[in-house]
């Protein structure tokens, strides 16, 4: 099956700091999602973004599906932004196949 | 708050035992989604309800199975439990079956613990 890999394992930034997340997957998908797991365990979506390049807020991400990457970028970092952010590939049928996430923590 | 709920939040029981997680999808969504996430196998793929029919299948243990009902609400029903089912099942929904454009918005979960 479709491997999902992220990187880094682990982050931790300062209050302001911008960060970038990797998600590389090992074959051709037309579905990709990228979620941010809060401290209560809640699992939020953040982008559908299969190619190109999205926006929203402090967050943004690429996607660039022929390389099979995607990146997600997080600007000016607040504390409220730790947790765990988790790349999804969609594999055959409808299965999310996630990747091992990237812990992120940001001190103020 | 993604639409999709689940109950309930927590769940303490004891090895051997039976218990039943319930899940009503995002107004709209015909397919139903079972992730169980666990500390060592991470967030893994259970099993996919579609319009009340069963679409796809993953990792599901034959302990465990599940069905979607007329109203598309959702349970999954864990039997015979072991200690390793402890973990936080996530429910999501979608609003197709199958298409490649399918966005799945995850309910807050249900963690288990078995003791």
């Amino acid at each position: 099956g479709i491997q999902v890999e992220q990187s880094p394992p682990d982050l931790i930034l300062q209050e302001g700091a911008n960060s970038t997340l990797r998600c590389n997957f090992s074959d051709s998908v037309n579905n990709l999602q990228w979620f941010h797991q809060n401290p209560w365990g809640q699992l939020i979506n953040l982008f559908y973004i299969p190619s190109g390049t999205k926006q929203n807020g402090r967050l943004s991400a690429t996607t660039v599906a022929t390389e099979r990457y995607s990146l997600l970028y997080i600007s000016s970092s607040q504390t409220t932004d730790s947790g765990v952010y988790f790349c999804a590939v969609k594999e055959y049928g409808n299965k999310l196949v996630f990747g091992a996430g990237t812990i992120l923590r940001v001190k103020s | 708050d993604s639409g999709v709920t689940q109950t309930p939040k927590h769940l303490i029981t004891a090895t051997g035992q039976r218990v039943t997680l319930r899940c009503s999808p995002r107004s709209g969504d015909l397919s139903v989604y079972w992730y169980q996430q666990s500390l060592d196998q991470g967030l893994q793929f259970l099993i996919q309800y579609y319009n009340g029919e069963e679409r796809a299948k993953g990792n599901i243990l034959e302990r465990f199975s599940a069905q979607q009902f007329p109203d598309l609400h959702s349970e999954l029903n864990l039997s015979s439990l072991e200690l390793g089912d402890s973990a936080l099942y996530f429910c999501a929904s979608s609003v197709g079956g199958g298409l490649s454009t399918d966005t799945q918005y995850f309910g807050p979960g249900t963690r288990l613990t078995v003791l």
